[in-house]
């Protein structure tokens, strides 16, 4: 399954509304998940399961989705937000997107 | 905690074979999934397999006659062969844990490994 996520760089400002977006080529049944990683640290597990927030994960961070599209909401961008974010789909073999690069406006 | 820790050189030539160690504190790997996952210059990231609990594994298709994983249980430490690498295999190396049913939650910090002459 090909991820591609959208857009590849999103500008905004402190206290915005975020989405960022993550499209299958197949279905992948809600086992999709998403990650934070910032300049030169491990990716963060935010969201699994398309929807469940991760232990110690802000509720700021929101998942939806289904089928094919899924989008990840970060309700009110805080600075320390910026970051490149990485979907993930485990149901059929296991693939990354090419990530979203988040920075403020 | 669990706390993972991969280890090895950060150079390779082509042709010769990249290894990698992870080391785990906290958690036993004879419990849930142990996973390698790499990032290429340019931000694409690769699953590339992991070893089970129970000591099976399951290699990405692409590498699958050039990958091993494989565990030491007493050390509590799990390893990556990778065979015949070229400068393609460049990127940042991390080792990571899943619980099975939700995807990797704990991360090594990464090793850097370029593959050049």
């Amino acid at each position: 399954i090909q991820l591609t996520q959208s857009p590849s760089l999103l500008s905004a400002s402190v206290g915005d509304r975020v989405t960022l977006s993550c499209k299958g080529s197949q279905n992948i049944n809600n086992y999709l998940a998403w990650y934070q990683q910032k300049l030169g640290e491990a990716p963060k597990l935010l969201i699994y399961n398309t929807n469940s927030l991760q232990t110690g994960i802000p509720s700021r961070f929101s998942g939806s989705g289904s089928g094919t599209d899924y989008t990840l909401t970060i309700s009110s961008l805080q600075p320390e937000d910026v970051a490149t974010y990485f979907c993930y789909q485990y149901n059929n073999g296991n693939t990354f997107g090419a990530g979203t690069k988040l920075e403020l406006k | 905690e669990v706390q993972l820790q991969e280890s090895g050189p950060g150079l390779v030539k082509p042709s010769q074979s990249l290894s990698l160690t992870c080391s785990v504190t906290g958690y036993s790997i004879t419990s849930n999934y142990w996973g390698w996952i790499r990032k290429f210059p340019g931000n694409k990231m690769e699953w590339m397999g992991y070893i089970s609990y129970s000591g099976s594994t399951s290699y990405n298709p692409s590498l699958k006659s050039r990958i091993s994983i494989t565990r030491d249980t007493s050390k509590n430490q799990f390893f990556l062969q990778l065979n015949s690498v070229t400068t393609e295999d460049t990127a940042t190396y991390y080792c990571a844990r899943s619980r099975g049913i939700t995807p990797f939650d704990y991360w090594g910090q990464g090793v850097m490994v370029t593959v050049s002459s």
